[in-house]
């Protein structure tokens, strides 16, 4: 079974730049998130959808920060503009769904955003 | 929000050493988790607990839910370098079941 696939893994921009992150999640699964992890910290909650609907964005910095998922399936992560302290490992993550209380996130390998 | 601590920040032993990790939270957890992530990639869930007192083993790796649901520890016997990685304790829970990760235990394993 394929797992999460995220792309690029590496990319390097410019301050006030815009940058588009990318995740396919695992078959099936209709809850997809994606987290900010800066270095040496633990990865915080930006968005969490459940099919194409949004559950959790009280994280999200709206202002420069938007995501969709379009159809339910394929995500993608929105920085505009970008700022220093965006600098971090983009991670998405997949689910099966809430209703299963033990159903377990699996991640992808993540983006990693320098902003110079 | 809560805030889970974890502890030490750092540390780096030698192959064959034991070692502990702790996750301690401002309020109860409604059900804990423990990950391993290895640099370049994702975390990887390795266990989770939901009763006080509960104790999981793994291999080497036993993980322990403390009576009153605030606090949790990983210890792993005899440490070997591929246990080298970022440890994290996560909270799930709420509606959406939420995952709330802590501030992460850095291991080294030196050979």
């Amino acid at each position: 079974e394929a797992g999460v696939a995220q792309s690029p893994r590496y990319k390097i921009i410019e301050k006030r730049q815009s940058v588009a992150f990318w995740c396919n999640p695992i078959s099936g699964h209709a809850t997809l998130y994606w987290y900010q992890q800066i270095l040496g910290q633990g990865p915080k909650l930006l968005i969490q959808f459940q099919n194409n609907g949004v559950v959790d964005d009280s994280q999200l910095p709206k202002d420069r920060f938007s995501a969709e998922r379009l159809k339910g399936v394929d995500s993608t992560l929105k920085i505009q503009p970008a700022k220093l302290e965006d600098s971090a490992v983009y991670l998405c993550a997949s689910s099966l769904g809430r209703q299963r209380f033990y159903n377990e996130q699996f991640f992808g390998p993540g983006t990693r955003l320098t902003v110079l | 929000t809560q805030l889970l601590e974890q502890s030490p920040q750092f540390l780096s032993i030698q192959e064959g050493e034991n070692l502990t990790v702790y996750c301690n939270s401002s309020s109860v957890f409604s059900s804990l988790q423990w990950y391993r992530q290895e640099p370049g990639e994702g975390p990887v869930l390795l266990v989770t607990v939901v009763t006080g007192g509960e104790v999981k083993k793994l291999k080497r790796l036993t993980f322990q839910f403390g009576d009153a649901r605030k606090d949790s520890s990983l210890h792993i016997t005899a440490a070997q370098p591929g246990d080298t990685g970022l440890y994290l304790c996560a909270e799930k829970g709420g509606g959406y079941q939420k995952v709330t990760f802590g501030t992460g235990t850095k291991l080294q394993v030196i050979p």
